[in-house]
């Protein structure tokens, strides 16, 4: 099974900061890789899919980008309703969530 | 307007068997594969398993011995049940739409618990 490692754990940023939170996945993933953003008692919201493509409706300061076997979520100016966790999933074999980055406000 | 919905029992006592059910509106279940998706207290997202457009199924290879995944077209609904809960299985079952897992239920909270 393909293994996600995700980091950071906790980040604290201020708004207006970039901030980029990265997944590594434990071989190639060929770019098949999600984002995701989960508000607290929420269910997780799609960001991004394949690696670098914005659903529908999210704003354009989320942006990914990535290949092989290491990908980015990059926030480019943090607003205050983006706390929040952010959980990367590969799709290439099966599907394996990152263990989560909690995102709050400095 | 895609939605889908999960519901079941919010208490399961150890050794016996869950059973969520995922009724979806505003697309088929023969169109486009379902997902289980469960995610213990303040902990990560897990991938249970996939039931296909087709009717095939996948699971999560830690928990393939204890699962089912099936489904009722006629009535638009995919049915979760795992059996020999232990207290690690409470958390969040959430079903959610492929392809990307583009839109989820609210998800049941599940306590496993005597």
């Amino acid at each position: 099974d393909i293994q996600m490692t995700q980091s950071p754990s906790f980040l604290s940023a201020s708004v207006g900061d970039r901030v980029t939170i990265n997944c590594k996945a434990s071989q190639n993933i060929n770019k098949y890789l999600n984002w995701y953003q989960q508000k607290l008692g929420e269910a997780p919201k799609l960001l991004i899919y394949n690696t670098n493509n914005l659903q529908t409706g999210i704003p354009s300061r989320f942006s990914g980008s990535g290949s092989g076997t290491d990908y980015t979520l990059t926030i480019s100016s943090l607003q205050p309703e983006d706390v929040a966790t952010y959980f990367c999933l590969q799709h290439s074999s099966r599907y394996t969530f990152g263990a989560g980055t909690k995102l709050e406000l400095k | 307007q895609v939605r889908l919905k999960e519901s079941g029992p919010r208490l399961v006592q150890p050794s016996q068997t869950l059973s969520v059910t995922c009724t979806v509106s505003g697309f088929s279940v023969t169109s486009y594969h379902v997902s289980w998706v469960r995610q213990p207290p303040g902990k990560g997202l897990e991938w249970v398993g996939a039931i296909w457009k087709g009717g095939s199924t996948d699971y999560n290879s830690a928990l393939k011995s204890r699962l089912s995944i099936s489904r009722d077209t006629s009535k638009n609904q995919v049915f979760l049940k795992m059996n020999s809960l232990q207290t690690d299985d409470t958390g969040t079952y959430y079903c959610a739409k492929h392809p990307y897992f583009d839109y989820w239920g609210q998800g049941v909270m599940v306590t496993v618990s005597s």
